[in-house]
């Protein structure tokens, strides 16, 4: 099993700085098979990127990602006050599929 | 637009039984991939099942093998996981997901159907 591992656990920000998250997984995933969601409290996940860099149907530029091997990062470049939510990290298609702990980012 | 509506939790005793059903609308069902992803209160994410486009490979995670089933009925556009001998840490808000093209990651979600096993 890919376990993967997220940090930091908490991330306060304050609109319009940059926000840095990072996903670390315990072995390489398979041909940069990696994807982000973001999630809201009381919503369902939503993806965010895919196969580590390629962003999802109507995502804004200022979500960006990067990586390889085991260690990847999601970039918000500039906060939005609708960017404070949990962030997660999965691998696929590898079974079992997993995801990291998450990151919360919230205003500081 | 793609859309995803479970049903079916319930509020059930240690040891019972729910079918949970979702409901797809806004893609050719048959076409894709489909999986099961629960969250208990105040956790992260964790997968349950997936099963292919055309029901014939399923997978599950180790701690619910023997105790879960996936289906689908394409011809209903809709997504089943049969869940039996329920144990507390099976608690959960349970979510539907369409998985994109060629196994890749979850595209769509639902909204969740909770599960709560308690006596």
């Amino acid at each position: 099993e890919i376990v993967l591992t997220q940090s930091p656990g908490t991330l306060s920000l304050s609109p319009g700085e940059r926000a840095t998250l990072s996903c670390r997984a315990s072995q390489s995933v398979g041909s940069s098979n990696l994807a982000w969601y973001q999630q809201k409290p009381g919503q369902a996940p939503r993806l965010l990127i895919y196969d580590t860099s390629n962003r999802a149907t109507g995502i804004p530029d200022r979500f960006s990602g990067s990586g390889s091997g085991t260690d990847f990062t999601l970039i918000i470049s500039r906060l939005e006050p609708e960017d404070f939510a949990v962030y997660y990290c999965q691998q696929y298609p590898a079974s079992p599929l997993t995801f990291g702990g998450g990151t919360k980012v919230e205003i500081k | 637009e793609v859309q995803l509506l479970e049903s079916g939790g319930d509020l059930v005793q240690p040891g019972g039984s729910l079918r949970l059903s979702c409901a797809a609308s806004g893609f050719t069902f048959s076409n894709f991939a489909m999986s099961w992803v629960r969250q208990a209160p105040g956790k992260g994410l964790e997968w349950v099942s997936s099963i292919s486009d055309s029901g014939g490979s399923t997978y599950y995670r180790d701690s619910v093998k023997g105790r879960f089933t996936i289906s689908r009925d394409n011809s209903r556009n809709t997504l089943y996981l049969q869940v039996n001998s329920l144990r507390g840490d099976d608690t959960a808000l349970y979510y539907c997901a369409k998985r994109a093209p060629t196994w890749g990651p979850f595209d769509y979600w639902g909204q969740g159907t909770p599960v709560t096993v308690s006596s």
